[in-house]
């Protein structure tokens, strides 16, 4: 059985440019969750879809990073005008239900982000 | 919203000793606390977890505790091995909520 896939792995930017990272569950997993993993950090939740509902979102910094999951499988995430408090690693992971309620998330490599 | 505290950012231990990681957190209606594992260089992966109608689960080499009255919940390795070295994340949720992760443990093994 096929992972998390993640793509790109890694991304530099200047500030302000945009950079989108996609993902693609395991397959039959309806929840998604997007995570940023600073450097030396635990990873903190940004978002998480059950099929294509966004759920809670509320830890997105919404004025520059979105995303979405239109069909209920992969999912885009997008920041515009980076800065250099977004570098970390965006972690992707997938479960069966949600997380809390039936069990372990399944996480990808992750997207090492660098804003210079 | 949830807050978990994971007290020991490091921690070093001979090879074949027992190790113990601590975390607390602060809502008292989570009800499941998993922990995960990541080894140099690579994503998490889940390695035990514990809901709150249990005080106790093992699996092999590891032991979750958990009392609900501190709000405290603690994993332990018992003779520990090198491929045990990694950063292990505590992590707390309520029912159908996303994942609360404390800041990580690298666990240091050593012969």
């Amino acid at each position: 059985e096929a992972g998390v896939t993640q793509s790109p792995r890694y991304a530099v930017l200047q500030e302000g440019q945009a950079v989108s990272f996609w993902c693609d569950p395991i397959s039959g997993h309806d929840t998604l969750y997007w995570y940023q993993q600073p450097r030396d950090q635990g990873p903190q939740l940004l978002v998480y879809f059950r099929d294509e509902a966004v759920i809670d979102n509320s830890q997105l910094p919404s004025d520059r990073f979105s995303a979405v999951r239109p069909k209920g499988t992969n999912s885009t995430l997008k920041i515009q005008s980076a800065k250099q408090g977004d570098t970390a690693t965006y972690l992707c992971a997938s479960s069966l239900g949600l997380g809390g309620s039936t069990g372990q998330l399944y996480f990808g490599e992750g997207s090492k982000l660098t804003v210079l | 919203g949830e807050k978990v505290e994971q007290h020991e950012s490091t921690l070093s231990v001979r090879e074949g000793d027992s190790a113990v990681i601590n975390c607390t957190y602060t809502d008292t209606a989570s009800s499941y606390f998993p922990w995960y594992k990541q080894e140099a260089g690579k994503s998490l992966h889940f390695v035990i977890d514990i809901r709150s109608n249990v005080d106790r689960k093992q699996s092999q080499r590891l032991t979750v505790l958990l009392d609900k009255k501190a709000k405290r919940f603690s994993l332990h390795i018992t003779a520990t091995q090198p491929e045990d070295s990694a950063i292990y994340f505590c992590a707390a949720s309520t029912y159908a909520q996303g994942l609360t992760f404390g800041l990580g443990t690298r666990v240091s093994v050593f012969p």
